[in-house]
């Protein structure tokens, strides 16, 4: 699987878009974007996950750059429940491949 | 509501004593997993079972058994061998395994060594 790079510490305004940035550059073509988020103590909560096109659900929008070698969650209205470590994961979906690899994330803390 | 409910959230252990950490789903989910968390690290695969009666060895298998006797329960026992058990245990379930779905997880088992 591809490796994935984040900084690892972010600050968003209580309310505003949150912009998380990850780079893949060595993503290949069957390799998928997963983002999870992890509040302490909790277990990871998945987020969202694509392939090549953008994707969006109830929890947030994921923007994959066309040469998919870097993506951004964006999470449109950020609250204090959003604060965590978000981690993104790049994962070829076959057998034999089924651990997810975690990174070491984005700290993201909402200032109120 | 449908999730995967992992007992008991807090777990010590005397040396030389075997664990059994329980994990059960109620999402019809085929495929289940064990990952154990370190302080400040990422997760690491212990052991996944694709269907009933069937477990693979993850990375990190030794010391460690599973069993899946029923599809909604897999439960990890932490054995005596497992020398550096102290951890955050997370058990997770996807529809099936090999699929692009994701994994969810449940809240975690942090066991302590006495």
């Amino acid at each position: 699987d591809a490796k994935t790079t984040q900084p690892p510490s972010m600050d968003c305004a209580e309310g505003r878009a949150a912009n998380l940035p990850c780079n893949h550059s060595t993503i290949s073509g069957n390799e998928y974007v997963y983002w999870y988020r992890q509040i302490h103590s909790q277990g990871p909560q998945y987020i969202i996950h694509g392939l090549k096109n953008n994707e969006t659900n109830e929890m947030a929008s994921l923007i994959i750059t066309e040469d998919r070698k870097s993506s951004t969650l964006i999470l449109p209205h950020a609250t204090l429940r959003d604060t965590a470590v978000y981690y993104c994961i790049v994962r070829v979906a076959e057998f034999g491949n089924e651990k997810l690899t975690f990174g070491t994330g984005t700290r993201l803390t909402i200032i109120p | 509501d449908g999730g995967i409910t992992q007992s008991p959230k807090y777990l010590f252990r005397k040396e030389g004593q075997n664990v059994t950490l329980s994990c059960e789903q109620n999402l019809n989910h085929d495929a289940m997993y064990w990952y154990r968390q370190d302080p400040g690290q990422g997760l690491r695969l212990i052991y996944y079972s694709q269907i009933v009666n069937d477990f693979q060895k993850g990375d990190i298998a030794e010391g460690y058994s599973v069993s899946r006797e029923k599809k909604e329960s897999f439960p990890l026992t932490v054995t005596s061998a497992q020398k550096n058990p102290t951890a955050f245990y997370l058990c997770a379930s996807s529809p099936s395994v090999g699929g692009n779905q994701p994994q969810h997880f449940g809240d975690g088992t942090r066991l302590s060594i006495l």
